[in-house]
């Protein structure tokens, strides 16, 4: 079964500091990785996927993330954080071999805390 | 939020009732999904749809369920035998043309059971 985990409930990082949200994932095949970012009452915004290819990948706002299949994590990071990155952050991932519409899995998601 | 459109922004069930909360997409997205989000679980899938007059049990299908009877619109019924309706409701949308495809979601709707 696929699975994805998100070690951390909360990060806090200073601003103009760089910021990385954790994200480790299982799955039987080979994985398409997602980021979602979603303000307070509001839907999920997609920051970046990785497909295959580079395994560093550059999203919107300045976010990038980090494909690691030895350790089969997708980190996401940026150089510098803003008090507006703060946030509840979800990866998801997609394992083709599963059932179409049941193969999108959300981690529990990571509060991103950016203090001035 | 994309080309996806929900409402109501909040809505209030008294025990009871059943209430339904729209989804259209303007996307042109053939699959279309329904999502709960509580509180530190992440997201659970309802129910699921790849192509008009198809839909597909979720994880936590009991209590809910679903019509998509046009290709924009995938409307989700809450309905009395579903024992904790409080939560955020989310509704996505993607193609279904290739895996490598995201989801594009809607603002949500916020349910609460007086």
């Amino acid at each position: 079964a696929q699975s994805v985990a998100q070690p951390e409930d909360q990060v806090n990082v200073a601003e103009g500091n760089p910021l990385t949200v954790k994200c480790t994932y299982s799955v039987s095949g080979n994985p398409y990785l997602f980021w979602y970012v979603q303000y307070p009452n509001r839907g999920l915004q997609f920051l970046l996927k990785y497909i295959t290819g580079d395994n560093l990948v550059k999203g919107s706002y300045g976010f990038e993330a980090e494909f690691n299949k030895s350790q089969t994590s997708f980190h996401l990071k940026k150089p510098s954080a803003l008090v507006s990155d703060s946030a509840l952050y979800f990866c998801a991932v997609r394992d083709i071999g599963r059932n179409y519409g049941q193969n999108f899995v959300f981690g529990p998601g990571t509060r991103l805390s950016v203090l001035p | 939020d994309g080309g996806i459109t929900q409402s109501p922004k909040y809505l209030f069930r008294k025990e009871g009732q059943n209430v339904t909360l729209s989804c259209e997409q303007n996307l042109n997205h053939d699959a279309m999904y329904w999502y709960r989000q509580d509180p530190g679980q992440g997201l659970r899938l309802i129910y699921y749809s790849q192509i008009v007059n198809d839909f597909q049990k979720g994880d936590i299908a009991e209590g809910y369920s679903v019509s998509r009877e046009k290709k924009e619109s995938f409307p989700l019924t809450v309905t009395s035998a579903q024992k904790n309706p409080t939560a955020f409701y989310l509704c996505a949308s993607t193609t279904t043309g290739g895996a490598a495809n995201e989801q594009f979601f809607g603002p949500g709707t916020r349910l609460t059971v007086l």
